[in-house]
């Protein structure tokens, strides 16, 4: 069964500063691997994703995420952090060899204050 | 496109009656996946169809919920009879098997009282 897993339930970042939010993964085969963003009271809006190819993948909103085989994680990063930044940030994994079944991470919630 | 279209945004009603919410994916789409999420259990899939058959039901809590997929066009998820418990915000969500990402609906907030 594939999971995945948000060590950490809040980020705390002073605006500005650099921002990294963890995920690690468990597949069986080849993970499709996707951050998604969530603001209050709306739905989940797609951030980027890893399919193949280079392990740096770069996003919306200046994010980018490093996809790691050997450590089976997929951190997601921002160089300068933004108070609108704030919001929850969901990890995901699809492996489209057994059922293409999408499954979430816990969340994190990242609070970057002024 | 619209995107996923969910309606009722908001409902509320009260324990033991039938609550029925709507999903309409994005044209093209052959996944389409209802999930839940509460402040307790963060998100969770209910059920996701591939071509409007069901693929993993696995996810469902009770008998007491039900979905359906009759054309690529509309998916419901049905909760007869509702319980104060399932009060939660659902979600629907569609993709292609080609792109790979899917795409969200605002939601529906449920309220059971």
């Amino acid at each position: 069964a594939q999971s995945v897993a948000q060590p950490e339930d809040q980020v705390n970042v002073a605006e500005g500063n650099p921002l990294t939010v963890k995920c690690t993964y468990s597949v069986s085969g080849n993970p499709y691997l996707f951050w998604y963003v969530q603001y209050p009271n709306r739905g989940l809006q797609f951030l980027l994703k890893y399919i193949t190819g280079d392990n740096l993948v770069k996003g919306s909103y200046g994010f980018e995420a490093e996809f790691n085989k050997s450590q089976t994680s997929f951190h997601l990063k921002k160089p300068s952090a933004l108070v609108s930044d704030s919001a929850l940030y969901f990890c995901a994994v699809r492996d489209l060899r057994a059922g293409n079944m999408l499954t979430f991470g816990g969340g994190t919630r990242l609070m970057v204050k002024p | 496109d619209a995107g996923v279209i969910q309606s009722p945004r908001h409902e509320v009603t009260e324990m033991g009656q039938e609550v029925t919410l709507r999903c309409k994916p994005i044209s093209g789409h052959d996944y389409l996946f209802w999930y839940r999420q509460t402040m307790m259990r963060g998100l969770e899939l209910l059920i996701y169809f591939n071509n409007n058959v069901p693929i993993d039901d696995s996810g469902m809590p009770e008998d007491r919920f039900s979905a359906k997929m009759p054309n690529a066009l509309f998916s419901t998820l049905k909760i007869q009879p509702s319980e104060p418990r399932d009060s939660a915000v659902y979600f629907c969500a569609s993709s292609s098997s080609r792109g790979a990402e899917a795409f969200f609906g605002q939601g529906t907030r449920l309220t059971v009282v």
